[in-house]
């Protein structure tokens, strides 16, 4: 069964370092999300992304992140200068179907400690 | 505001017994809801969702608009069902509000 894939499972940075989280989405999925859920607390809505622009982005996406669908496979979440408080677990997820009632399926995730 | 609320954190039972997680939401207008499950080590995967109406390992869920509740309930827990459970919705946009989730351990 095709499975979202996320790299690394684990990223170590120090504050102001510029990361990225890297997904490849299932092949023929089209609409694209990234979450973060910070320790204790719920899964956030970060972005979303389909036809090669942002649909919707959250409060907590600012001008320190960026995305990016370089080329067919991956899909990138850039933080430019990281902050303590970016520390979390960074989810993508991809969704096939249109229709909001379809399954998004989850990666595994990318943990993300900024030091 | 769109809002999702798990009141229990944690809910322990044993073998056998019924379960019921509690979710409510905040929504004006007719939101899709989910439940998510994530066990240990796993990533979040969809267990089940109100337009669908199906029952998943058991688990069976009712949208009550008029409480606003969409309580994830199963009449006989069995050990495999412990686990990390997330309810979410989805509204004008397709983007996922999840609760807080609710740690379901169920004992021997």
């Amino acid at each position: 069964e095709p499975e979202v894939t996320q790299t690394p499972s684990h990223q170590v940075t120090q504050m102001g370092q510029e990361v990225i989280l890297r997904c490849v989405p299932i092949s023929n999925h089209l609409y694209f999300y990234w979450y973060r859920q910070i320790l204790g607390q719920k899964v956030e809505f970060l972005v979303s992304f389909y036809n090669n622009e942002i649909s919707e982005k959250s409060e907590i996406f600012d001008d320190q992140f960026s995305v990016e669908r370089p080329d067919g496979s991956n899909f990138t979440l850039k933080i430019r200068s990281t902050k303590l408080e970016d520390s979390a677990m960074y989810f993508c997820a991809s969704r096939g179907e249109q229709g909001f009632s379809y399954e998004q399926y989850f990666g595994p995730g990318t943990r993300l400690t900024v030091t | 505001a769109q809002r999702v609320t798990q009141p229990e954190k944690l809910l322990s039972v044993f073998k056998g017994a019924p379960v019921e997680l509690k979710c409510n939401y905040s929504y004006s207008g007719s939101p899709e809801l989910f439940w998510y499950v994530q066990y240990s080590r796993q990533r979040l995967q969809l267990l089940l969702r109100h337009i669908s109406r199906e029952s998943i390992k058991g688990f069976t869920a009712d949208l009550n608009k008029g409480e606003t509740s969409f309580h994830l309930k199963k009449p006989f827990a069995q050990e495999e069902d412990s686990a990390m459970y997330y309810c979410a919705l989805s509204g004008r946009s397709d983007k996922l509000i999840f609760g807080t989730g609710t740690r379901l351990q169920v004992f021997p």
